[in-house]
């Protein structure tokens, strides 16, 4: 089945400590991409990749880290979480850049 | 700056009255427009989307839109609301040369039994 795995689904942490959160799709798709989703906001895009070892800053890079070293996999890290990067966290991949987004059930991060 | 605006945060509707939610952009060319819906849990499904063409687009579950040039609006509709469309509906963006997809905030579907 085509998808993309995003872990884990809930992630509860405490400030300045790292997390990585993975993301494996198994679609052979070159374009991935890190939202996070706030009440009011939408989805906010974190970073976005398009290819092996291309990566770049979208809206709201600030305190997140991305590599893709392979073309399946995209985590995302925090590197010193702080509360207010507590939100819901999607993963998404596509062919293209312009193709349907396919996304990932979410992960629910809290930072105390 | 390019934007998506969706102007309504919440709308209920009644089981089979008919439904449209508004979505307006900002974007100087023609964008590539979605509408993507979440359910509670759940990642975002793609609901339909318009690149080029004829302007009525047909997606999944009975809904359609329509591309608007002169209103910048690419606005959604269903004839007859179903209680299992209650959820989240997102009308997102994206730009001709950029990987960047922006989002709309969402609007919230209620449905009255």
């Amino acid at each position: 089945e085509a998808q993309v795995t995003q872990n884990p689904r809930y992630l509860i942490t405490v400030t300045g400590k790292k997390l990585t959160v993975t993301c494996s799709q198994n679609m052979n798709h070159e374009y991935m991409s890190w939202y996070r989703q706030d009440p009011g906001l939408g989805l906010r895009q974190i970073y976005y990749s398009m290819n092996v070892e291309v990566t770049d800053k979208g809206d709201v890079p600030e305190g997140y880290k991305v590599s893709r070293k392979e073309k399946r996999n995209f985590p995302l890290i925090l590197e010193s979480p702080s509360p207010n990067q507590t939100s819901l966290y999607f993963c998404a991949s596509s062919l293209t850049n312009n193709s349907p987004l396919h996304f990932g059930n979410g992960t629910r991060l809290t930072v105390t | 700056a390019q934007s998506v605006t969706q102007p309504d945060i919440h709308i209920t509707v009644s089981e089979g009255a008919s439904l449209e939610l508004r979505c307006n952009y900002s974007y100087g060319a023609t964008p590539y427009l979605f509408w993507y819906v979440q359910s509670p849990g759940q990642g975002l499904q793609l609901l339909l989307k318009y690149f080029s063409g004829d302007t009525l687009v047909q997606g999944i579950k009975g809904f359609e839109a329509e591309f608007k040039r002169s209103q910048s609006s690419f606005n959604l509709r269903k004839p007859s609301v179903h209680w299992s469309d209650a959820a989240e509906y997102f009308c997102a963006v994206g730009m001709d040369s950029s990987y960047k997809l922006i989002f709309g905030s969402g609007t919230r579907l209620l449905v009255r039994p």
